[in-house]
């Protein structure tokens, strides 16, 4: 299985401020086709998950633009410009290369 | 609106078998891959399988793999997991989702 790793956030962050959260995935997600087959999720405290960004980099319907994400073939990153209020909860990582899809194990992000 | 609405949750046996249901409404729900995810509270998602959109073909995670059956009817915009043989294990949230879509989960718990 292909194995997701993230990484921890300074929290809490300061609110207005930018938080970048990290996930590296243990094969590469980058398809011959071009694509990087990478979704990222938020789930905020109490709710179900909420699509943020697949393919790596494409924003999903209705999602802020202060959300923005990237990477290579292994390393992938979510950029949160300007931190709010409703930005708090757990970001997930999910690849969808391969079976099993897989999650990484989540970052807290708590607002100062 | 779009809706997934879950249903048939329940506190089972070990050993015991389940079948959870979700109603969807506000989207062709026909033209899409559907799966189910899985929470244990207070931890990470679990992918748990998908079926393509006629429900000719399915893929399930190993941790799961010949107790449940993932199936469908697309006249009745509903999307089943059939849970058999559940152990404690398998105590959990279980939502389903189109990837961009989710329920708001139903609550599995196996204790004797």
């Amino acid at each position: 299985d292909i194995v997701m790793t993230q990484g921890a956030l300074p929290n809490p962050v300061p609110s207005g401020e930018s938080a970048s959260i990290t996930c590296q995935s243990s094969k590469s997600l980058l398809h011959s086709n071009g694509k990087t087959y990478l979704n990222w999720y938020l789930q905020r405290p109490g709710q179900s998950p909420q699509l943020l960004i697949y393919w790596m980099s494409t924003r999903a319907s209705g999602v802020s633009d202060r959300f923005s994400g990237s990477g290579s073939g292994t390393d992938f990153t979510l950029k949160i410009s300007s931190v709010e209020a409703e930005d708090v909860g757990v970001y997930y990582c999910q690849q969808f290369l391969e079976y099993p899809r897989t999650f990484g194990a989540g970052t807290k992000l708590e607002l100062k | 609106e779009v809706q997934l609405v879950e249903s048939g949750g329940s506190l089972v046996q070990p050993g015991g078998s389940l079948k959870l249901s979700c109603v969807a409404s506000g989207f062709t729900f026909s033209n899409y891959w559907m799966d189910w995810v899985r929470q244990t509270p207070g931890k990470s998602l679990e992918w748990i399988g998908e079926i393509n959109t006629d429900g000719s073909k399915t893929n399930y995670a190993p941790s799961i793999k010949d107790r449940f059956t993932i199936s469908r009817d697309n006249a009745k915009s509903t999307l089943y997991l059939q849970m058999s043989n559940v152990k404690s294990d398998d105590t959990a949230i279980y939502y389903c989702t189109s990837g961009t879509y989710w329920g708001q989960g139903v609550m599995v718990t196996v204790s004797s």
